[in-house]
Order: structure tokens, then sequence, then C-alpha cells
């Protein structure tokens, strides 16, 4: 079964650092790949996904985020942080066989603080 | 413009009745989802569907059941509400075909049971 690892259950950013979020899959061939945001009290957008082709990824909001089959990794990444970029980060993945239509598999998530 | 509404946003009930989360979604989409988010756990799929008349069990299936009579909409069903289904719960919606498209979710609907 695929599964989704999000190492940092909560992480403290200065805002205007910049940020880097973990995400590790298991799956037995390359999914398809999915970094979701939610802030407080809202629904899931989707930042940016990955199929196939080039490894960096772009994404809304200044996000992007970086496929690494070696160590079946999907880090997303952001050069500096704004105070609305605090939320909760979900990384997700989807079965290439499945072309999606059977769901997503969440990680846990990573909740972020902007410290002024 | 196309969108997926859920209803109730928020619900209290009591053990053991029974409770309907509905989702509606205009976009056309032949799949919908159901998933629950926990704290620490992320979102799970609880149910899905490639159409009409079409269901299958996800990874929390139990205690839960839909049914899809259109493609516009898919109803959750508790059957007997326990206090473990206390969560928030999210549809989403994807067309088919191709080789993947995107789910776009609800809003969430917030289910505490006492």
């Amino acid at each position: 079964a695929q599964s989704v690892t999000q190492p940092d259950i909560h992480i403290t950013v200065s805002e205007g650092a910049s940020l880097e979020l973990r995400c590790n899959y298991s799956y037995g061939a390359t999914p398809y790949l999915f970094w979701y945001v939610q802030s407080p009290g809202q629904g899931l957008q989707l930042l940016l996904k990955y199929f196939s082709g080039d490894t960096l990824v772009q994404g809304i909001k200044g996000f992007e985020a970086e496929f690494k089959r070696s160590q079946s990794s999907f880090n997303l990444r952001k050069p500096s942080v704004h105070w609305s970029d605090a939320a909760e980060y979900f990384c997700a993945v989807a079965s290439r066989s499945g072309g999606g239509a059977d769901g997503l598999t969440f990680g846990k998530g990573t909740h972020l603080i902007i410290q002024p | 413009d196309a969108e997926i509404t859920q209803s109730p946003r928020h619900k209290i009930t009591e053990t053991g009745r029974q409770v309907t989360l509905a989702c509606h979604q205009t976009w056309n989409h032949n799949n919908m989802f159901w998933y629950r988010q926990d704290l620490g756990h992320g979102l799970r799929l609880i149910h899905y569907s490639y159409g009409v008349h079409d269901t299958n069990k996800g990874e929390v299936s139990d205690g839960y059941s839909v049914s899809r009579s259109n493609t516009e909409d898919l109803p959750l069903t508790l059957e007997s509400a326990a206090s473990s289904q206390t969560s928030v719960y999210f549809c989403a919606s994807t067309s088919s075909g191709g080789h993947y498209n995107e789910q776009f979710f609800g809003p969430g609907t917030r289910l505490t049971v006492l």
C-alpha cells in the first residue's frame, strides 16, 4: 500500500526566511505527487503537482517542489515566507494506474508557524 | 461558476443517530470522494465513486455508506453515529479521462458526535 510521511509536525520560520517542508513516499512506482495547503477553517488548495518530466516544479504563491526518485522525496520550498503562508501543508500521492480516480493518500500534515 | 458545496457546514448529533452529509458539485465530474480529517492523521479516504450507481470503499469505510443516484451528488451516511466519527469531512470531485485530473475539494463539514 502506498504511504506518505511528513516528518515534521510543526515548523516555525521567521518572516522573510526560506522554507523547506519534507515529504517522503512509499510506492511501488513513481506516483503522482502533490502539495496542498489548508488555511485555518478552510478547504484544501492545490499548490503544485508532479506527473513526469522536469523534477523541479513550480506552483502558486511562489512555492516550488523537487522530486528526487532516489530518495522517494518531494520536498516543498519557498525562498522567502510571508505571514500569510501560516497554514497546514499536506503532501499527497495518487496512483498512476488509477489516474487518480481511486483517491489521494495524504501525509499527516505539517503545521507552519510564521514568526514576525 | 462551477463549484462543490457541502451541507451542513456544522452538525452536532448524538451517538446512535443516523446522519447524512450532503455533497453537491456542478463541475459535471464523474469521480467523487469523501475524506475525513483528524488531527494527527491528515485526510483519509472513506468512499469514492466513479459514476452513477458506482461506489467503492476507501481506507476507513467502516460505519459509513454512500450512494450515487446522479452525477452531481454523493451523500455520505453514518448509519449509527459514534463518538469516533467526530471529525471534519471533505468531499472532492474530479473529471475522468486523461492521465490525471485535479481533485477539487469542498469547504468541509464539521461533525460532532456526543
